[in-house]
């Protein structure tokens, strides 16, 4: 069964800086999809962003951006510019690929890494 | 607006209770997914439905029971409820039968469920 990991609980970072989030999975499958999801205190869930395992290059979502190590099955999420809105847990997701005949497959999540931003 | 809708927002209970949480997928969607989490924990899969039929099934307890009807909107049930029940149980929708699919998971703003 497929897994994620996410070995930091909680990051802080200060306003306006740089700060990385990490996370690790674990598939024998060569294609699949990848997810940062954002949840505020509002406890909705909010896509951040997408990676498709067979794409080599990284996604880019205006300030967010990610680093996919596919050999290290390394998935991390890297915010630029860190605004008091980024304040959030974050969680990594891991997706198999669609399959037509038993319909989609679910996400598998990681515990999360609660971001706080220091103004 | 993710386009997905969970009733009731908030529920509270005692134990022993039955409760029944609906959702209705974005139009077009034909698989629904249902979520829980537990105070500041991650989310635990419980079940998925396609298209009217269940496909995959999680850490579902057997007092939790879950259908997808024809007009594809989705139910959970969770009964002889217990206090490690109090839970946020999110619904998400996907596969959408008129545009691609993205992989995404669109989630439901939750229901929050308080047993006493």
């Amino acid at each position: 069964a497929q897994t994620v990991t996410q070995s930091q609980p909680e990051m802080s970072v200060q306003e306006a800086e740089t700060v990385t989030l990490s996370c690790t999975y674990d598939t024998s499958e060569s294609d699949y999809y990848l997810f940062w999801y954002k949840q505020p205190p509002s406890r909705q869930m909010i896509l951040v962003i997408r990676q498709e395992a067979y794409k080599q290059q990284n996604a880019t979502e205006n300030r967010f951006s990610v680093n996919f190590q596919k050999a290290a099955k390394s998935f991390s999420l890297k915010i630029s510019d860190s605004q008091l809105g980024d304040a959030a847990m974050y969680f990594c997701a891991y997706r198999s690929p669609d399959m037509i005949i038993q319909g989609a497959q679910k996400l598998v999540f990681g515990q999360g890494t609660r971001l706080t931003i220091n103004p | 607006d993710s386009g997905v809708t969970q009733t009731p927002k908030h529920l509270i209970t005692a134990t022993g209770q039955r409760v029944t949480l609906r959702c209705s997928p974005r139009s077009g969607d034909l698989s629904v997914y249902w979520y829980q989490q537990s105070l500041d924990q991650g989310l635990q899969f419980l079940i998925q439905y396609y298209n009217g039929e269940e496909r995959a099934k999680g850490n579902i307890l057997e007092r939790f029971s879950a259908q997808q009807f024809p007009d594809l909107h989705s139910e959970l049930n969770l009964s002889s409820l217990e206090l490690g029940d109090s839970a946020l149980y999110f619904c998400a929708s996907s596969v959408n039968r008129h545009t691609a699919n993205t992989g995404e998971l669109f989630f439901g703003e939750g229901s929050r469920l308080t047993v006493l």
